[in-house]
């Protein structure tokens, strides 16, 4: 079975700072899928960037890009010119590309405070 | 309007009563996923289903049941209601149709509170 594992429950970073949200996982797969879900108070579940495992290249959308070593088996989060809005509980998450299903296995999460 | 739609949205309400969680999409997808979060663990799959006739359970279905009555609707039941299932739910929808990064899409959750 696959395993996530967020291991910051709790991180800060100072408005229009960088912040590094870390994230590893466990698989014997090749082909699978990682997501970075964002939850504000609000508690809506928004998706913030996802990589697809077959490519080498980091994905990035806007201020998030992500570090992906994939024989290390690490996905991180990096959010650049951090924004009041970017305060958040943050999920990693992973899908399989190989099983049936589309179900998703989350970390734990890492609250993330902005200080103004 | 929203796309996934989970009622109620928040619930109080006490030891051993029967509760159902509802949830409607209108996002034309096949799969629909029950999720329950838990302060420092993180959202963890209780029931899934990949159309109407086809429902598997998760990590932590003890205790919950589901129903699919239609391919919108997807509901949640806790038949006797303990406090440790106290948590915020989740329903979430994907299309087997799409590619495979394609993300899950969540409602809003219930917030349950067991007394």
């Amino acid at each position: 079975a696959q395993t996530v594992t967020q291991s910051q429950p709790e991180m800060s970073v100072q408005e229009a700072e960088t912040v590094t949200l870390s994230c590893t996982y466990d698989t014997s797969e090749s082909d699978y899928y990682l997501f970075w879900y964002k939850q504000p108070p609000s508690r809506q579940m928004i998706l913030v960037i996802r990589q697809e495992a077959y490519k080498q290249q980091n994905a990035t959308e806007n201020r998030f890009s992500v570090n992906f070593q994939k024989a290390a088996k690490s996905f991180s989060l990096k959010i650049s010119d951090s924004q009041l809005g970017d305060a958040a509980m943050y999920f990693c998450a992973y899908r399989s590309g190989e099983t049936s299903g589309s179900r998703l296995t989350f970390g734990e999460g890492t609250q993330l405070t902005v200080n103004p | 309007d929203a796309d996934v739609t989970q009622t109620p949205r928040n619930r109080i309400t006490k030891t051993g009563k029967r509760i159902m969680l509802e949830c409607s999409q209108t996002k034309g997808h096949d799969r629909m996923y029950w999720y329950r979060q838990d302060p420092g663990l993180g959202l963890q799959l209780i029931y899934y289903s990949f159309d109407v006739k086809d429902i598997n359970k998760g990590e932590i279905s003890d205790g919950y049941s589901v129903s699919r009555q239609a391919q919108a609707k997807f509901s949640l039941s806790l038949e006797s209601a303990i406090p440790n299932q106290t948590a915020l739910y989740f329903c979430a929808t994907s299309d087997s149709g799409q590619v495979k990064w394609q993300p899950q899409h969540f409602g809003d959750g219930t917030r349950l509170s067991i007394l």
